[in-house]
């Protein structure tokens, strides 16, 4: 079954510091993956994505994210966190046991930038 | 990226009743989703929506309770049929696009309660 993980529903870094949000899946094909955003009482904003081709991948809002195969893995990362980088973060894969464009959503993961 | 707004944002229904929400993209879409999410948590697929041909539901949606319209390439419709509390959540839509292989572009959602 395809599947995506965000193994920490929470994560808590000091403003400035380099940020993680961590993501495993695992899919039946090629591993289309994605990171969004979803900001308090708002809808979710499209961050990046991974297709093909170099594994790090950069984003809006200086976000960036690492595909690593052997490890199944697609953890987003910022050099430096902003306040405003508090939000809840949605890792999602492709659905390749549908034959349109739907993705899998992780569960979240809620990321507390402190000032 | 496409635009995407809600109508209406936030509703208080009686048990029982029915409500609409609609869903309006500033531009032509392929596919448009409906999700609905419980604040703080990951999205639930309720159906996708193609246009010209029948929504496709996901297990544990229904057409009766949850029929879907799509007529045209930046229009859809969810209505929400014989509301309970257990409805209560906040509903999502989202489109992608064709060229930009499945990226998902969210409407700000409405809030339903349900009393």
């Amino acid at each position: 079954a395809q599947s995506v993980a965000q193994p920490e529903d929470q994560v808590n870094v000091a403003e400035g510091n380099p940020l993680t949000v961590k993501c495993t899946y695992s899919v039946s094909g090629n591993p289309y993956l994605f990171w969004y955003v979803q900001y308090p009482n708002r809808g979710l904003q499209f961050l990046l994505k991974y297709i093909t081709g170099d594994n790090l991948v950069k984003g809006s809002y200086g976000f960036e994210a690492e595909f690593n195969k052997s490890q199944t893995s697609f953890h987003l990362k910022k050099p430096s966190a902003l306040v405003s980088d508090s939000a809840l973060y949605f890792c999602a894969v492709r659905d390749w046991e549908t034959s349109y464009d739907k993705v899998i959503f992780g569960p979240g993961t809620s990321l507390s930038v402190i000032p | 990226s496409a635009v995407i707004s809600q109508k209406p944002s936030r509703d208080i229904c009686q048990r029982g009743t029915s409500l609409t929400i609609q869903c309006q993209v500033d531009s032509q879409v392929t596919m448009m989703f409906w999700y609905r999410q419980q604040p703080g948590q990951s999205l639930t697929l309720i159906a996708t929506a193609n246009q010209g041909s029948e929504a496709t539901y996901e297990s544990g949606f229904v057409i009766d309770k949850f029929p879907i319209s799509r007529p045209n390439l930046t229009f859809s419709t969810l209505t929400v049929s014989n509301m309970s509390p257990e409805d209560s959540s906040i509903y999502l839509c989202s489109a992608t696009s064709s060229g930009r292989a499945y990226e998902q572009y969210f409407g700000p959602g409405t809030r339903l309660t349900v009393t």
